[in-house]
């Protein structure tokens, strides 16, 4: 089985502090991890992903996300908030072992508020 | 490219009604998923389609049922309507190799 948990249901930072939004998540096998931002009455946008290789994966608008296989983590990093960050954060995980699902699991979502 | 786009954007329904969503996939893509996400809730995965087939399903009842055209489009179906069934509900498309999914703007359905 696969889960995947976003431990805060919302993070404040203020504009230009970095922020973090955290994602723990539990498969059988290796994981594809995913980070997708929602803003208001719009659908996911795609952010990044981790397949293989690297443990920094870096995506748009200047988001990167560290997988720790060791602590089972994902979590989502940037270096300078920007108020246009403020959005509804998701965190997605794929079991690739035998028998896992072709389909992601969302977490429940980390709102992001990012104060002037 | 229009990316995926769905339809119509708002609906509003009394409960035992039966109700269609639309969705077009972004261009060259083959394999649609649709999520239902009730307020507060990441996406929950109802099934996903390919070659006009179900390939997977998720612990979704019977009274959610699609469809996918040969043009890769593809509808949702819900019968005999819940207040439960209130929802923003995504449709993603994709390539079958590939996981990486993009998402439509989402159809919010409202069940009175």
């Amino acid at each position: 089985a696969q889960s995947v948990a976003q431990p805060e249901d919302q993070v404040n930072v203020a504009e230009g502090n970095p922020l973090t939004v955290k994602c723990t998540y539990s498969v059988s096998g290796n994981p594809y991890l995913f980070w997708y931002v929602q803003y208001p009455n719009r659908g996911l946008q795609f952010l990044l992903k981790y397949i293989t290789g690297d443990n920094l994966v870096k995506g748009s608008y200047g988001f990167e996300a560290e997988f720790n296989k060791s602590q089972t983590s994902f979590h989502l990093k940037k270096p300078s908030a920007l108020v246009s960050d403020s959005a509804l954060y998701f965190c997605a995980v794929r079991d690739t072992s035998s028998g896992g699902s072709y389909i992601p699991t969302f977490g429940r979502g980390t709102s992001l508020i990012v104060h002037p | 490219d229009a990316g995926v786009t769905q339809s119509p954007t708002h609906l509003i329904k009394t409960r035992g009604q039966q109700v269609t969503l639309r969705c077009s996939p972004k261009s060259g893509h083959d394999t649609v998923s649709w999520y239902q996400q009730a307020l507060g809730q990441g996406p929950q995965f109802i099934f996903q389609y390919y070659e006009e087939e179900e390939r997977q399903r998720g612990n979704f009842p019977d009274r959610f049922s699609g469809h996918q055209f040969p043009n890769y489009s593809s509808e949702l179906n819900v019968n005999a309507l819940l207040l439960g069934d209130s929802a923003l509900y995504l449709c993603a498309s994709s390539l079958a190799t590939v996981d990486e999914q993009f998402f439509g703007p989402g159809t919010r359905l409202t069940v009175l």
